[in-house]
This record gives C-alpha cells, sequence and structure tokens, in this order.
C-alpha cells in the first residue's frame, strides 16, 4: 500500500529564510501528487499538484514543487517566505484507482 | 472547484452520547469521503459514502460506531456514536473533483 513520509515534523524560519519540505511516497506507477496547505483555524487548500509533464510546478502564493521520480519525491520549496506563511502542510499522493494518502504534515513556524 | 459546508462546526459531547455531523456541497458528486484528524496528526480516512449504496470503511473503523448516510449527491451525514475522549478529533467531509481532493472546514468535536 502507499504510504507518504515528510521529513520534517515542525520547520521553524525567520522571515526571507528559504523554505524547502521533503516528501517521498513508497510506490511507484503513475501517480498525481499534491500539497496541501492548513492556515491556524482554516481548512485545508490545495497549495499546488502535479500530474504530468513538467516536473517542476508552480503553485499560488510563490510555491513550488519538483517532482524527481527516481526519489519518489515531490519536495516543496519558496525562496523566501512571509510570517503569513505559517500553517501546516501536507504532501498527499493518488495512485490511479486508489484514494488519497496523505503524509504526516509538517508544521512551519515563521517567526517575523 | 467544490464548495463544501459542515455542520456543526465544533461541539462539546459526553461520554457515551452520539453526534451527527452533515456534509453538504454546492455540486453533484459521485463519492464523498469523512476523514479523522487527530491533534497533532495527519487526515486518516475513515469511509467513502456513495450515493445508494453502503460506505465503504477503512481498516480500524466500523458501521456500527461511524454511521453514514448519503442521500443523495450532494449530502452526507457521518455520526460518531457511543463517543469517548478517544474520539476528540476533527471530522473532515471531502469531495473529489476533476482529480482534485476538496475539503470542508471540519466539525472540532471534543468529547469529555
Amino acid at each position: 500500500a502507499q504510504s507518504v513520509s515528510q521529513h520534517n515534523h515542525h520547520v521553524i524560519l525567520s522571515e526571507a529564510a528559504s523554505l524547502e519540505l521533503g516528501c517521498n511516497y513508497s510506490y511507484g506507477g503513475t501517480v498525481n501528487l499534491f500539497w496541501y496547505v492548513q492556515y491556524p483555524g482554516q481548512h485545508l487548500q490545495l497549495l499546488l499538484k502535479y500530474f504530468s509533464g513538467d516536473p517542476l510546478v508552480k503553485g499560488i502564493k510563490g510555491f513550488e514543487a519538483e517532482f524527481i521520480k527516481s526519489k519518489f519525491s515531490f519536495n516543496l520549496r519558496k525562496p523566501s517566505v512571509q510570517w503569513s506563511d505559517t500553517a501546516e502542510y501536507f504532501c498527499a499522493v493518488k495512485n490511479y484507482g486508489q484514494n488519497f494518502v496523505f503524509g504526516p504534515g509538517t508544521r512551519l513556524s515563521v517567526l517575523p | 472547484s467544490a464548495v463544501i459546508s459542515q455542520k456543526p462546526s465544533r461541539d462539546i459531547c459526553q461520554r457515551g452520547t452520539s453526534l451527527t455531523i452533515q456534509c453538504q456541497v454546492d455540486s453533484q458528486v459521485t463519492m464523498m469521503f469523512w476523514y479523522r484528524q487527530q491533534p497533532g496528526q495527519s487526515l486518516t480516512l475513515i469511509a467513502t459514502a456513495n450515493q445508494g449504496s453502503e460506505a465503504t470503511y477503512e481498516s480500524g473503523f466500523v458501521i456500527d460506531k461511524f454511521p453514514i448516510s448519503r442521500p443523495n449527491l450532494t449530502f452526507s451525514t457521518l455520526t460518531v456514536s457511543n463517543m469517548s475522549p478517544e474520539d476528540s478529533s476533527i471530522y473532515l467531509c471531502s469531495v473529489v473533483q476533476t482529480y482534485e481532493q476538496y475539503f470542508g472546514p471540519g466539525t472540532r468535536l471534543t468529547v469529555t
């Protein structure tokens, strides 16, 4: 069965620092990959997704993610974080015909 | 994109009682999903609710504890029965539309 791991449980950064959150999944084949964000007190929102094509995908709010098939990874990046990026970030993977599988989440705290 | 609402947004319940959570979607969808997000943890799929058929439960979740109704293509309910403090969690309704997953705002349940 598919499983998703995220490298960090809690990341603390200062404003303007660069961000990279790791995500790896266990099962290959055709996968759709997603990053969701949950701001404090709010519901989950889609940040970006990869279905096919260019492995570097750009999402909202300056986020991007790179799909590296050989490494089963889909890391999230942002060159310069803001205090408003403080949130919980979830990586999710969907194989064809299967349900979404979510990673454990990474809490990002950005210090002003 | 799908817009999902849930009622109630939060509740505090006594041990041994039951709570029914409602989920309304602004468009017709084939499958609706119920997730649980326990404090500090990721999302765990409880069951998939299909209109006109029995819900499909994931390992560790049973119909007697989490009965689900799906009377039409825009509405579903999840009941948390005979609650215990371990059921304290956020319960999320979700749908998939054009390969993307959308989430409701969640119902925060506290069992005392």
